[in-house]
């Protein structure tokens, strides 16, 4: 059972390019949610989707997409790099419906800087 | 707005010690709460989680209680090892919106076990 799956782990970017950040989770979970980690700051959580075909903002979600076509992925993209989105990344999925996180289960991580 | 704080931010102990972790939330009315473990350069792992009407989860030498009407939590290791110097966190999942966008985390106790 290989659970939550993220690639990249490591990305160098330059300032204005694009990219997408894989997740995808073999474990038939509804919710799935992205991260990003800084030194200070915490975990905070960037978009968040409670099933196929939806998905919503979180804290930090300026700069970047999401969409959800499958029960399994989770891309998140970067639209245009900025140096402030120099961080690690998390990707994360949980059991329970109506939207309410039960046990969450997180991959490995990206590690992305931008130049 | 939901707050999580952690303290202490890091505590270093001799191996077999038991030790306390703590974990505080301004807002009690919670879903649920989480303790994670995160190793350096890894994923979070949940270790233990408990629903608002529990007051304590067991999970081996570890042992997770909650008190929500004090809007506290302590995550309780017995006859620490060295394996288990990691950095710790919790998180709790607000019912608002559903509890998919209220998963507020704390910044963590960063755990040292010397052997």
């Amino acid at each position: 059972n290989a659970g939550v799956t993220q690639t990249p782990k490591f990305q160098v970017l330059k300032t204005g390019q694009s990219m997408t950040l894989q997740c995808a989770q073999d474990m038939n979970h509804e919710y799935m949610s992205w991260y990003r980690q800084d030194p200070g700051m915490g975990l905070r959580l960037i978009h968040y989707s409670v099933g196929a075909g939806i998905t919503d903002q979180g804290e930090v979600p300026n700069g970047y997409n999401v969409s959800r076509s499958t029960t399994e992925d989770f891309p998140l993209r970067l639209l245009s790099a900025a140096p402030s989105q120099t961080s690690v990344y998390f990707c994360a999925s949980s059991q329970g419906t109506g939207g309410y996180v039960e046990k969450l289960f997180f991959g490995s991580g990206t590690q992305l800087s931008v130049l | 707005k939901q707050e999580v704080t952690q303290i202490p931010a890091a505590l270093s102990v001799p191996e077999g010690e038991n030790l306390v972790l703590n974990c505080s939330f301004t807002d009690s009315a919670i879903y649920n709460l989480q303790w994670f473990r995160q190793d350096p350069g890894k994923g979070l792992t949940s270790l233990l989680l408990i629903q608002s009407s529990q007051r304590e989860q067991t999970s081996g030498r570890l042992n997770a209680s909650l008190d929500k009407s004090s809007g506290r939590s302590t995550l309780y290791i017995a006859a620490s090892q060295p394996g288990d110097s990691a950095t710790y966190l919790c998180a709790v999942t607000n019912p608002s919106g559903g509890g998919a966008d209220g998963l507020t985390f704390g910044k963590g106790t960063h755990l040292i076990i010397q052997p």
